[in-house]
C-alpha cells in the first residue's frame, strides 16, 4: 500500500514553454501533498505544501507564479512550471502524507530538462 | 533550529560489514524520524522510522538507534550488501501543530564493495 505515482517520468521542453507534472496517490487519499526539487548529489528541497481544496503554501524563495500547484482532489496534485528556463532543469519529486500520520511516501520523480 | 545534520557525506563499506550513518537535530518539537533510501533517478523510499519514545527499532538488517537527550539518531545496516549501495537521507518531522513539515539531512552516499 501507500503508492504514489508521478507523470511524466521525464520531460524535455523548450525554453519559454510550460510543463505540467502530475502526482497521484494510488491507494489512499492524501489531504496533504508536497513538492520537492532535487539537484544532482544534493538533498531534497521542499518547494511547497499542497492541501486539498486550498491554496498551496510555498517555501521562502520559491516563486508561486512560476511554480503553480493545484490540489483539486484527494488523490491528485499538479505542479506546472510556467515559462520554463534552463535553470529550472531539475528532478522534481512529490510526496503524499498518510492522513493523520507522519509517514510520507514519495513518487518516483520527474526529470525536467529545459533546452 | 530547523536543521538536521547528517554524517558522513559518503561511506565505503566492505560486503558483510556494518554501515553507520549519523544524524543530529536541534528542534525538540520533532516527533518522527524516518530514514529514506534513494537510488539514482528514483524517488526516496521509506526504509525505517522511529518515534522519540523508543530508543531503538530494528527491521531486518536495518536498525535505528535514538538518543533523545543528545538529540541524535543513527542508522545501522548490518551485513551490508552491494545492493544497499544508494544514498540515504535521515529526516525529522513534526506533526500537525504549526503545520506538518519534514526536514531532510544532506544525505550519505553509501558504496558497498563486493
Amino acid at each position: 500500500g501507500a503508492v504514489v505515482s508521478q507523470h511524466p517520468s521525464w520531460v524535455i521542453c523548450k525554453s519559454g514553454t510550460s510543463v505540467k507534472i502530475e502526482c497521484r496517490s494510488l491507494d489512499f487519499q492524501a489531504t496533504t501533498m508536497f513538492w520537492y526539487r532535487q539537484f544532482p548529489k544534493q538533498s531534497l528541497m521542499l518547494m511547497a505544501t499542497s492541501n486539498e481544496g486550498s491554496k498551496a503554501t510555498y517555501e521562502q524563495g520559491v516563486e508561486k507564479d512560476k511554480f503553480l500547484i493545484n490540489h483539486a482532489s484527494l488523490t491528485l496534485s499538479t505542479l506546472t512550471v510556467t515559462s520554463a528556463h534552463p535553470e529550472d532543469s531539475s528532478f522534481y519529486i512529490c510526496s503524499a502524507r498518510l492522513p493523520s500520520r507522519n509517514e510520507q511516501f514519495f513518487g518516483p520523480g520527474t526529470r525536467l530538462t529545459v533546452l | 533550529q530547523q536543521q538536521v545534520k547528517q554524517s558522513p557525506q559518503s561511506l565505503i563499506v566492505q560486503k558483510g560489514g556494518i554501515s553507520i550513518i549519523n544524524c543530529a537535530y536541534e528542534n525538540t518539537a520533532f516527533d518522527y524520524f524516518p530514514w529514506y533510501q534513494q537510488f539514482p533517478g528514483k524517488g526516496p523510499a521509506l526504509l525505517i522510522a522511529i518515534r522519540p519514545d523508543v530508543s531503538e527499532k530494528k527491521e531486518g538488517r536495518f536498525t535505528i538507534s535514538f538518543n533523545k537527550s543528545a538529540k541524535q539518531f543513527s542508522l545501522h545496516i548490518m551485513d551490508s550488501q552491494p545492493g544497499d549501495s544508494a544514498t540515504y537521507f535521515c529526516a525529522a518531522s513534526k506533526g500537525n501543530t504549526g503545520g506538518f513539515k519534514t526536514i531532510f539531512g544532506a544525505g550519505t552516499r553509501l558504496f558497498v564493495k563486493a
